[in-house]
């Protein structure tokens, strides 16, 4: 069965500093892979998405994404954070022909920013 | 704004009640997805619908069902409430296919008192 492992459900960085939220999956069959971000009383937003094409991937607010396959990973990284980055961050996976093309999310990684 | 829209936003009710949460699709996706997300199971996947047609249930328990309309839009009921359905319960839609990006409402809150 496929699934998504995320490291560290609690990280603190520096404004300034490097984020880097790990996700690891398992995936029998190629996988599409997603981050979404949550802010405090809100939906998830998509960050952004690999489904085979670049393996590096860029997102929205400076994010970016490196699909390795040898690895099974999927980090997330912004070389600088910002204050409105402290959200929590959900790597998810599914792939095609998943049963109801189901998402299947990892616990997710709760990033505080410290001034 | 993803585009997605739910109602209501919050929810509060009693052990034993049945409420049913809503949820409109972007304009020109035909999929819609139900999510539960919540303290201890994290967001789970609960029941996908395509252009009217269950395609796949998740974890969804037996008390709980989902319909799609001929307007697309989504209905989730949740019946014989227990203290542990209080949880955030998401929908998503995207076009169709498993690697279209699902947008996500912004959840309806559903308190079990």
């Amino acid at each position: 069965a496929q699934s998504v492992t995320q490291l560290g459900s609690h990280v603190s960085v520096s404004e300034g500093a490097l984020v880097l939220l790990r996700c690891n999956y398992s995936s029998s069959v190629p996988p599409y892979l997603f981050w979404y971000v949550q802010y405090p009383n809100q939906g998830l937003q998509l960050l952004l998405k690999y489904t085979s094409a670049a393996t590096l991937v860029k997102g929205i607010n400076g994010f970016e994404a490196e699909f390795k396959k040898s690895e099974t990973s999927f980090h997330l990284t912004k070389p600088s954070a910002h204050m409105s980055d402290a959200a929590e961050y959900f790597c998810a996976v599914t792939w095609e022909g998943a049963a109801g093309n189901k998402l299947t999310f990892g616990g997710g990684t709760r990033v505080l920013v410290k001034p | 704004d993803s585009g997605v829209t739910q109602t209501p936003k919050h929810l509060i009710t009693a052990t034993g009640q049945r409420v049913t949460l809503r949820c409109s699709p972007r304009s020109g996706d035909l999929s819609v997805y139900w999510y539960q997300q919540s303290l201890d199971q994290g967001l789970q996947f609960l029941i996908h619908y395509y252009n009217g047609e269950e395609r796949a249930k998740g974890n969804i328990l037996e008390r709980f069902s989902a319909q799609q309309f001929p307007d697309l839009h989504s209905e989730l009921n949740l019946s014989s409430l227990e203290l542990g359905d209080s949880a955030l319960y998401f929908c998503a839609s995207s076009q169709a296919t498993g690697e279209d990006t699902q947008y996500f409402g912004p959840g309806t809150r559903l308190t079990v008192l």
